[in-house]
């Protein structure tokens, strides 16, 4: 029931473009991504409602494919802050909580 | 300013004790749940409230109690711990009607 998120890991260095996918096997409401950095709790990115829509936070994006149930995060020109573990959560109709993958660590290195 | 808190933030105790972990918030959220997360694992719901006196069981079976007396206090009391529940102990809020959640600091248990 818990979405899948791949890949497990990516490396990347200053600059480069990366995609992190998350695809569920529920029809979807909503998708949401969060980032957690070592020693921290998640912080929330944003939210993608069904309708196929696409958002942006500085240069991180993200689309949501509703019909595949499935969502992806892009990550444009990396910056070192960027590293951390990137969950997607993802919100079934009727399920009023979240289901969480299980997650995607990002290094970004100089 | 609104936040999420949690005490403590590091625990460790012997086997058998009985502990609560505290959450309690000032977002004035109706929703509030706690994870258990192991290091560089994903996250799994164990219990979730929906409002005062509302708890339920999340997807994650565990040995945990929770109660929700008032709207700001989420506390999870484990009757007797085991080094099986060493782990990362985090709760999270959202408003109702919204799923977006935001989560606490985090108490890291270790059982001896």
């Amino acid at each position: 029931q818990q979405p899948v998120q791949s890949p497990q890991a990516v490396i990347l260095r200053e600059g480069e473009d990366a995609v992190i996918n998350c695809s569920s096997s529920k029809a979807l409401y909503s998708v949401h991504w969060y980032r957690q950095k070592h020693g921290e709790a998640p912080v929330f990115l944003m939210i993608l409602l069904k309708g196929g829509e696409q958002k942006g936070h500085d240069k991180i994006s993200a689309s949501f494919n509703e019909k595949k149930q499935q969502s992806s995060l892009y990550l444009t020109a990396s910056q070192l802050s960027y590293s951390g573990t990137y969950f997607c959560g993802t919100e079934s109709p009727n399920d009023y909580k979240l289901s969480f993958g299980a997650g995607t660590t990002v290094t970004v290195r100089a | 300013e609104a936040d999420i808190y949690q005490t403590p933030r590091y625990l460790v105790i012997g086997t058998g004790k009985k502990i609560t972990l505290e959450c309690s918030q000032t977002m004035g959220h109706d929703k509030m749940y706690w994870y258990q997360q192991d290091p560089g694992m994903e996250l799994h719901l164990i219990h979730y409230s929906y409002g005062v006196n509302s708890t339920e069981k999340g997807d994650l079976s565990s040995e945990s109690t929770v109660s929700r007396i008032r709207t700001e206090h989420f506390p999870l009391t484990l009757e007797s711990a085991r080094p099986s529940h060493t782990s990362q102990y985090l709760c999270a809020t959202s408003v109702e009607g919204e799923e977006t959640q935001y989560f606490g600091p985090g108490t890291r248990l270790l059982v001896l």
